[in-house]
Protein backbone atom coordinates (compact mmCIF):
# COMPACT_ATOMS: atom_id res chain seq x y z
CA UNK A 1 0.00 0.00 0.00
CA UNK A 2 1.37 3.31 -0.67
CA UNK A 3 2.25 5.51 2.18
CA UNK A 4 0.88 8.95 0.68
CA UNK A 5 -2.46 8.05 -1.24
CA UNK A 6 -4.76 10.57 -3.05
CA UNK A 7 -8.25 10.42 -4.13
CA UNK A 8 -9.97 10.89 -6.54
CA UNK A 9 -6.53 9.70 -8.71
CA UNK A 10 -8.64 11.36 -11.68
CA UNK A 11 -11.62 13.65 -12.17
CA UNK A 12 -12.90 15.74 -15.11
CA UNK A 13 -16.24 18.13 -13.69
CA UNK A 14 -17.69 21.59 -14.60
CA UNK A 15 -17.23 25.14 -13.99
CA UNK A 16 -18.71 26.20 -10.73
CA UNK A 17 -18.75 23.05 -8.98
CA UNK A 18 -17.35 22.46 -5.74
CA UNK A 19 -14.64 19.77 -5.65
CA UNK A 20 -12.67 18.11 -3.03
CA UNK A 21 -9.51 16.11 -3.12
CA UNK A 22 -8.31 13.82 -0.30
CA UNK A 23 -4.82 12.76 1.45
CA UNK A 24 -4.11 10.28 3.69
CA UNK A 25 -0.80 9.30 5.05
CA UNK A 26 0.52 5.88 7.18
CA UNK A 27 3.90 7.56 7.78
CA UNK A 28 2.82 9.11 10.59
CA UNK A 29 4.23 12.59 9.57
CA UNK A 30 3.03 15.92 11.20
CA UNK A 31 3.83 18.53 8.33
CA UNK A 32 1.41 17.99 4.80
CA UNK A 33 0.97 19.90 1.51
CA UNK A 34 -0.99 20.29 -1.41
CA UNK A 35 1.03 21.25 -4.87
CA UNK A 36 -0.89 21.89 -8.25
CA UNK A 37 1.63 21.42 -11.35
CA UNK A 38 1.48 22.90 -14.41
CA UNK A 39 3.51 22.39 -17.61
CA UNK A 40 6.27 24.92 -17.56
CA UNK A 41 5.66 26.36 -14.00
CA UNK A 42 6.66 23.57 -11.69
CA UNK A 43 5.29 22.62 -8.76
CA UNK A 44 3.66 25.47 -6.80
CA UNK A 45 2.39 25.08 -3.55
CA UNK A 46 -1.26 26.24 -2.28
CA UNK A 47 -1.45 25.05 1.52
CA UNK A 48 0.52 23.08 4.56
CA UNK A 49 -0.14 22.30 7.59
CA UNK A 50 2.35 21.08 10.17
CA UNK A 51 0.01 19.49 12.70
CA UNK A 52 -3.73 19.29 13.04
CA UNK A 53 -4.39 23.10 14.36
CA UNK A 54 -2.09 24.43 12.12
CA UNK A 55 -3.23 25.81 8.52
CA UNK A 56 -0.46 27.97 6.41
CA UNK A 57 -1.13 29.66 2.64
CA UNK A 58 1.45 28.85 0.19
CA UNK A 59 2.21 30.84 -2.36
CA UNK A 60 -1.22 30.34 -4.65
CA UNK A 61 -4.17 29.79 -2.16
CA UNK A 62 -6.70 31.78 -3.75
CA UNK A 63 -9.47 29.80 -4.97
CA UNK A 64 -8.80 27.09 -2.50
CA UNK A 65 -9.32 25.54 0.87
CA UNK A 66 -8.31 22.99 3.05
CA UNK A 67 -8.82 20.93 6.41
CA UNK A 68 -6.76 19.16 8.56
CA UNK A 69 -9.02 16.36 9.75
CA UNK A 70 -6.52 14.49 11.62
CA UNK A 71 -2.70 13.97 11.95
CA UNK A 72 -2.81 11.23 8.73
CA UNK A 73 -5.69 13.57 6.74
CA UNK A 74 -5.23 16.53 4.62
CA UNK A 75 -8.31 17.69 1.66
CA UNK A 76 -8.09 20.57 -0.51
CA UNK A 77 -11.45 21.77 -1.81
CA UNK A 78 -12.27 24.05 -4.88
CA UNK A 79 -14.79 26.23 -3.66
CA UNK A 80 -16.17 26.65 -6.99
CA UNK A 81 -14.25 25.34 -9.76
CA UNK A 82 -12.94 27.23 -12.84
CA UNK A 83 -10.84 26.12 -15.89
CA UNK A 84 -7.71 27.35 -14.59
CA UNK A 85 -7.84 25.27 -11.68
CA UNK A 86 -7.36 22.52 -14.24
CA UNK A 87 -4.04 20.76 -13.28
CA UNK A 88 -2.07 17.93 -11.76
CA UNK A 89 -2.10 18.12 -7.86
CA UNK A 90 0.20 16.39 -5.44
CA UNK A 91 -0.38 15.71 -1.43
CA UNK A 92 3.11 15.29 0.20
CA UNK A 93 3.84 14.54 3.76
CA UNK A 94 7.34 15.31 5.72
CA UNK A 95 8.65 14.30 9.20
CA UNK A 96 10.70 16.63 11.71
CA UNK A 97 12.93 14.28 13.59
CA UNK A 98 15.75 15.92 12.10
CA UNK A 99 14.64 19.45 12.22
CA UNK A 100 13.56 21.27 9.16
CA UNK A 101 16.05 19.81 6.47
CA UNK A 102 13.60 16.80 5.27
CA UNK A 103 12.52 15.89 2.17
CA UNK A 104 8.83 15.33 1.11
CA UNK A 105 7.25 12.15 0.27
CA UNK A 106 4.38 12.49 -2.63
CA UNK A 107 1.38 10.66 -3.18
CA UNK A 108 0.64 9.60 -6.75
CA UNK A 109 -0.83 12.93 -7.68
CA UNK A 110 -4.89 13.81 -8.79
CA UNK A 111 -5.38 14.87 -12.45
CA UNK A 112 -8.16 17.37 -12.67
CA UNK A 113 -9.87 18.97 -15.36
CA UNK A 114 -12.39 21.33 -15.26
CA UNK A 115 -14.87 22.14 -18.40
CA UNK B 1 15.15 36.00 -10.75
CA UNK B 2 13.49 32.89 -9.76
CA UNK B 3 14.12 31.52 -6.17
CA UNK B 4 15.54 28.13 -8.18
CA UNK B 5 16.48 28.04 -11.44
CA UNK B 6 17.64 24.81 -13.92
CA UNK B 7 18.26 24.68 -17.57
CA UNK B 8 15.14 22.83 -18.46
CA UNK B 9 16.75 20.90 -21.50
CA UNK B 10 15.97 18.36 -23.02
CA UNK B 11 19.48 16.70 -22.59
CA UNK B 12 19.64 13.85 -25.18
CA UNK B 13 22.54 11.63 -24.46
CA UNK B 14 23.41 8.06 -25.74
CA UNK B 15 23.36 4.99 -23.24
CA UNK B 16 26.52 4.80 -21.29
CA UNK B 17 27.01 8.84 -21.33
CA UNK B 18 28.03 11.17 -18.38
CA UNK B 19 25.68 13.94 -17.76
CA UNK B 20 25.76 16.40 -15.58
CA UNK B 21 22.84 19.11 -14.50
CA UNK B 22 23.30 22.10 -12.66
CA UNK B 23 20.83 24.09 -10.51
CA UNK B 24 20.76 27.80 -9.11
CA UNK B 25 19.38 28.93 -6.03
CA UNK B 26 18.89 32.77 -4.92
CA UNK B 27 18.89 32.56 -0.84
CA UNK B 28 21.79 32.44 0.77
CA UNK B 29 20.75 30.87 4.21
CA UNK B 30 18.54 27.93 2.45
CA UNK B 31 19.91 24.94 4.61
CA UNK B 32 18.51 21.75 2.52
CA UNK B 33 19.24 20.53 -0.90
CA UNK B 34 17.64 17.67 -2.95
CA UNK B 35 17.35 16.32 -6.41
CA UNK B 36 13.76 14.40 -7.08
CA UNK B 37 13.26 12.19 -10.46
CA UNK B 38 10.00 12.45 -11.84
CA UNK B 39 8.78 10.43 -14.62
CA UNK B 40 5.92 11.76 -16.81
CA UNK B 41 2.40 12.15 -15.30
CA UNK B 42 3.65 10.75 -11.86
CA UNK B 43 4.71 11.69 -8.84
CA UNK B 44 7.91 13.35 -7.93
CA UNK B 45 10.56 10.84 -6.15
CA UNK B 46 13.01 11.58 -3.75
CA UNK B 47 16.50 10.81 -5.76
CA UNK B 48 18.73 11.73 -3.17
CA UNK B 49 19.73 14.61 -0.30
CA UNK B 50 22.65 16.80 -0.94
CA UNK B 51 25.49 17.34 1.33
CA UNK B 52 28.01 19.92 1.69
CA UNK B 53 30.65 17.43 1.40
CA UNK B 54 29.10 16.30 -1.53
CA UNK B 55 27.39 12.50 -1.49
CA UNK B 56 27.44 9.58 -4.14
CA UNK B 57 24.72 6.76 -4.61
CA UNK B 58 25.82 4.54 -7.13
CA UNK B 59 26.25 6.28 -10.41
CA UNK B 60 25.03 9.16 -8.84
CA UNK B 61 26.45 12.25 -7.50
CA UNK B 62 25.53 15.48 -6.05
CA UNK B 63 27.46 18.93 -5.11
CA UNK B 64 26.90 21.50 -3.64
CA UNK B 65 29.10 25.02 -3.90
CA UNK B 66 27.13 27.11 -1.24
CA UNK B 67 30.00 30.13 -2.33
CA UNK B 68 28.31 30.01 -5.88
CA UNK B 69 24.85 28.97 -5.06
CA UNK B 70 24.70 25.99 -6.63
CA UNK B 71 24.33 22.55 -6.82
CA UNK B 72 24.72 19.51 -9.25
CA UNK B 73 23.85 16.51 -10.50
CA UNK B 74 26.42 13.89 -12.10
CA UNK B 75 24.75 10.68 -14.09
CA UNK B 76 27.77 8.59 -14.88
CA UNK B 77 26.94 5.17 -17.15
CA UNK B 78 23.56 6.56 -18.57
CA UNK B 79 20.72 4.05 -18.77
CA UNK B 80 17.61 4.44 -20.35
CA UNK B 81 15.66 3.99 -16.91
CA UNK B 82 17.42 7.20 -16.53
CA UNK B 83 15.16 8.87 -18.63
CA UNK B 84 12.75 11.83 -16.50
CA UNK B 85 13.00 14.77 -15.91
CA UNK B 86 15.44 16.19 -12.60
CA UNK B 87 13.97 18.43 -10.42
CA UNK B 88 16.48 20.83 -7.92
CA UNK B 89 14.59 21.17 -4.88
CA UNK B 90 15.66 24.11 -2.01
CA UNK B 91 14.13 24.61 1.40
CA UNK B 92 12.02 27.77 1.77
CA UNK B 93 13.07 31.23 3.17
CA UNK B 94 12.35 30.86 6.59
CA UNK B 95 13.91 27.70 7.44
CA UNK B 96 11.61 27.06 10.15
CA UNK B 97 8.90 26.23 7.76
CA UNK B 98 9.65 22.85 6.44
CA UNK B 99 8.84 24.69 2.78
CA UNK B 100 10.93 23.18 -0.28
CA UNK B 101 11.23 25.52 -3.49
CA UNK B 102 11.05 23.22 -6.30
CA UNK B 103 12.78 24.06 -9.84
CA UNK B 104 11.07 23.62 -13.18
CA UNK B 105 12.85 20.55 -13.66
CA UNK B 106 15.87 19.41 -16.51
CA UNK B 107 14.39 16.45 -18.97
CA UNK B 108 16.65 13.89 -19.48
CA UNK B 109 16.47 11.50 -22.61
CA UNK B 110 18.67 8.78 -22.78
CA UNK B 111 18.41 6.94 -26.31
CA UNK B 112 20.30 3.73 -27.54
Amino acid sequence: DADVTQTPRNRITKTGKRIMLECSQTKGHDRMYWYRQDPGLGLRLIYYSFDVKDINKGEISDGYSVSRQAQAKFSLSLESAIPNQTALYFCATSGTDRGNNQPQHFGDGTRLSIL
Amino acid sequence: RKEVEQDPGPFNVPEGATVAFNCTYSNSASQSFFWYRQDCRKEPKLLMSVYSSGNEDGRFTAQLNRASQYISLLIRDSKLSDSATYLCVVNGVSSNTGKLIFGQGTTLQVKP
